[in-house]
């Protein structure tokens, strides 16, 4: 079954330092989305990204962070500069026909931890 | 906010009782999802129900959307002690967009 993945499944970062979080979404699926979960909480949208380009973004999707499809397979969240609020959990996730007929999948997440 | 709030935040119940989780949420919808997550792991989706369906039923799971009074409910009947996990409900709007509620904490006791 085709699935969303994502890595490094772990990353531990200085304050201060660029990270750039993996995903390759679903092969024929078109609208793509990051979002973050600090520790048991709520999840939070990011961002979403469709025919090469950002559709929204969210309050917390400032400066700091970027996003990239760069050969058509991948789709990378970028942060410029972490800080420590940066510690979360990172999932990306796709969709075929986007949010109005279709279901997200998820990939496993990527879980930053920022020093 | 745009995002839906769950209720209960937990819930603890033995196995073999149903759950019901509640979702309330603001703002117009498309249509709403259910998505569970086992600890530190992805989300999974569970249901869809469009704006315009009272009730949907799939397995073991039973969802309701009251558009008037802006909410949802996810009932999970014959628990079993593998439905412990997190239980999130997904509004998506007119723009497309998905977002997520706080969640609903289920744990299912042997």
């Amino acid at each position: 079954e085709p699935e969303v993945t994502q890595t490094p499944s772990h990353q531990v970062t200085q304050m201060g330092q660029e990270v750039i979080l993996r995903c390759v979404p679903i092969s024929n699926h078109l609208y793509f989305y990051w979002y973050r979960q600090i520790l048991g909480q709520k999840v939070e949208f990011l961002v979403s990204f469709y025919n090469n380009e950002i559709s929204e973004k969210s309050e917390i999707f400032d400066d700091q962070f970027s996003v990239e499809r760069p050969d058509g397979s991948n789709f990378t969240l970028k942060i410029r500069s972490t800080k420590l609020e940066d510690s979360a959990m990172y999932f990306c996730a796709s969709t075929l026909t986007g949010a109005n007929t279709g279901e997200l999948f998820f990939g496993e997440g990527s879980r930053l931890t920022v020093l | 906010s745009q995002q839906g709030e769950e209720d209960p935040q937990a819930l603890s119940i033995q196995e073999g009782e149903n759950a019901t989780m509640n979702c309330s949420y603001k703002t117009s919808i498309n249509n709403l999802q259910w998505y569970r997550q086992n600890s530190g792991r992805g989300l999974v989706h569970l249901i869809l129900i469009r704006s315009n369906e009272r009730e949907k039923h799939s397995g073991r799971l039973r969802v309701t959307l009251d558009t008037s009074k802006k909410s949802s409910s996810l009932l999970i009947t014959a628990s079993r002690a593998a439905d412990t996990a997190s239980y999130f409900c997904a509004t998506v709007n007119t723009g497309n967009q998905f977002y997520f509620g706080t969640g609903t904490s289920l744990t299912v006791i042997p």
